[in-house]
C-alpha cells in the first residue's frame, strides 16, 4: 500500500533562519507531489506542484521554494523564513491527472 | 482571486440531522471535484469526489450532488455523528493541469 510521511511534525525558527521541510511517498511510482500551506483561518494554499523529477511548478510567489531530485521526494526550502511564514505545512500525493489526493501527517512552523 | 468559496465557516447541526456543506466555483473548466475532512493538526483525509459528467455520487452516509449550471455543490452527511465533528474542504481541478484548488473550509459541529 501507498504510503506518505513528512518530517519534522513540528518546527519553531526564528526570522531569517533556513528551512528544509521533506516529504518521502512509498508504495507508487511517478505521484505528482504537492506542497499546501494551511494559515491560520485560511483555507489549504497550494504553493508548488510537480509532476516529475526535478520539475517544479510554483503557484505563489514567495520566499520559498520546492526541489524533487527523486521520484517520490519532494523538499521544501527556504534560505529566509519570514514571520509570516508561519502555518501547518502539508504534502500531498496523486497518480495521474484526475484522482484522490493523499496527504501527510502536516508539518507546523511556527517562526519567531 | 478565490477560485473555490465556501461562504460558511461554520455549521452546527444535531446528532442524526442532516448536514449540508456548501461550496462555489468560478472556473467553469474545473471538471472534477472533491471532498475533504480535516481534523486539527492532521492532514485532509478523502471523503468522496464528483466527476462533471454527474450530478450525484453517494457513498454510503455521504452524497455529493454538483449544479454545473450554477457552478455549486454540496456535501451531504445523513444522519450526522459526532465523530463527523471537523473542518471539511471542498476541493476542484481542471483536467490537464495537476492542480487541485481548495476552498476555505467549513468547520463542521454535530451535537449530541
Amino acid at each position: 500500500s501507498q504510503t506518505i510521511h513528512q518530517w519534522p511534525a513540528t518546527l519553531v525558527q526564528p526570522v531569517g533562519s533556513p528551512l528544509s521541510l521533506e516529504c518521502t511517498v512509498e508504495g507508487t511510482s511517478n505521484p505528482n507531489l504537492y506542497w499546501y500551506r494551511q494559515a491560520a483561518g485560511r483555507g489549504l494554499q497550494l504553493l508548488f506542484y510537480s509532476v516529475g523529477i526535478g520539475q517544479i511548478s510554483s503557484e505563489v510567489p514567495q520566499n520559498l521554494s520546492a526541489s524533487r531530485p527523486q521520484d517520490r521526494q519532494f523538499i521544501l526550502s527556504s534560505k529566509k523564513l519570514l514571520l509570516s511564514d508561519s502555518g501547518f505545512y502539508l504534502c500531498a500525493w496523486a497518480t495521474g491527472d484526475h484522482g484522490e489526493l493523499f496527504f501527510g501527517e502536516g508539518s507546523r512552523l511556527t517562526v519567531l | 482571486d478565490q477560485q473555490v468559496k465556501q461562504n460558511s465557516p461554520s455549521l452546527s447541526v444535531q446528532e442524526g440531522r442532516i448536514s449540508i456543506l456548501n461550496c462555489d466555483y468560478t472556473n467553469s473548466m474545473f471538471d472534477y471535484f472533491l471532498w475533504y475532512k480535516k481534523y486539527p493538526a492532521e492532514g485532509p483525509t478523502f471523503l468522496i469526489s464528483i466527476s462533471s459528467i454527474k450530478d450525484k455520487n453517494e457513498d454510503g452516509r455521504f452524497t455529493v450532488f454538483l449544479n454545473k449550471s450554477a457552478k455549486h455543490l454540496s456535501l451531504h452527511i445523513v444522519p450526522s455523528q459526532p465523530g463527523d465533528s471537523a473542518v471539511y474542504f471542498c476541493a476542484a481541478s481542471e483536467s490537464g493541469t495537476y492542480k487541485y484548488i481548495f476552498g476555505t473550509g467549513t468547520r463542521l459541529k454535530v451535537l449530541a
